[in-house]
């Protein structure tokens, strides 16, 4: 497609519910990021993939949040047993260069808002 | 640890001044900086530098960067209402598989 597409675009879950996000990057992109951004702050780095391979998953906050893009475009981000604190923007970004080279441009999707009531 | 910090973190600025926009950062190994603007959705990027003392342009806004003080500035002239926005700066982390960002600045423009 010609941008990042994500949805849900927005995402309500009861305390405790699992739920999943999904990102669709640009058509040949080899890189794939998660972010978190909460309100008034900059996106947070969650996971990063190199095609299918997953090379980051520093920024996961804890093990309820697992992260996969098993062909190496489609990813999917799933948190389990959500809190309130996971309540923010997910945002998925793609770009067309690979770790360790030189940094190409992230280009955005529109995000995923989740609440957790 | 890689930091990115941006200041100031709010600015609010009647049309037609001009604004800067710091960022200074902390990384090992340094790639890249980046800007973006983000309105209500995704980021947009806006600059790529690597290289001091190069400025980018892009009609009214300009961006350079400075390795030896590590930081960056943003200018924006002649604002208009259109600008108000989150500016983020970013760098490339140490490994290459993540853009740090800074918390952003807010910026106003009233008319």
């Amino acid at each position: 497609g010609a941008g990042v597409s994500q949805s849900p675009r927005y995402k309500v879950a009861k305390r405790g519910q699992d739920v999943a996000l999904r990102c669709d990057p640009i058509s040949g992109h080899v890189s794939l990021f998660w972010y978190q951004q909460a309100l008034g702050q900059g996106p947070e780095f969650l996971t990063y993939f190199q095609n299918e391979a997953q090379l980051d998953k520093s920024g996961l906050p804890s093990d309820r949040f697992f992260a996969e893009r098993p062909e190496g475009s489609v990813s999917t981000l799933k948190i389990q047993r959500t809190q309130q604190e996971d309540s923010a923007v997910y945002l998925c970004a793609s770009s067309s260069s690979s770790a360790g080279t030189f940094f190409s441009p992230l280009h955005f999707g529109n995000g995923t808002r989740l609440t957790v009531t | 640890e890689d930091k990115v910090v941006q200041s100031p973190l709010s600015l609010v600025v009647h049309e037609g001044d001009t604004v800067t926009l710091n960022c200074s950062y902390e990384v090992t190994n340094f790639r890249s900086l980046l800007w973006y603007k983000q309105e209500k959705k995704a980021p947009t990027f806006l600059f790529m530098l690597t290289s001091s003392g190069i400025e980018k342009k892009s009609g009214r806004l300009s961006s350079i960067l400075d390795k030896k003080e590590l930081s960056s500035i943003l200018n924006i002239t002649a604002t208009q209402t259109g600008d108000s926005a989150i500016y983020l700066c970013a760098v490339a982390n140490q490994a290459g598989t993540a853009l740090i960002f800074g918390k952003g600045t807010t910026l106003s423009v009233s008319s």
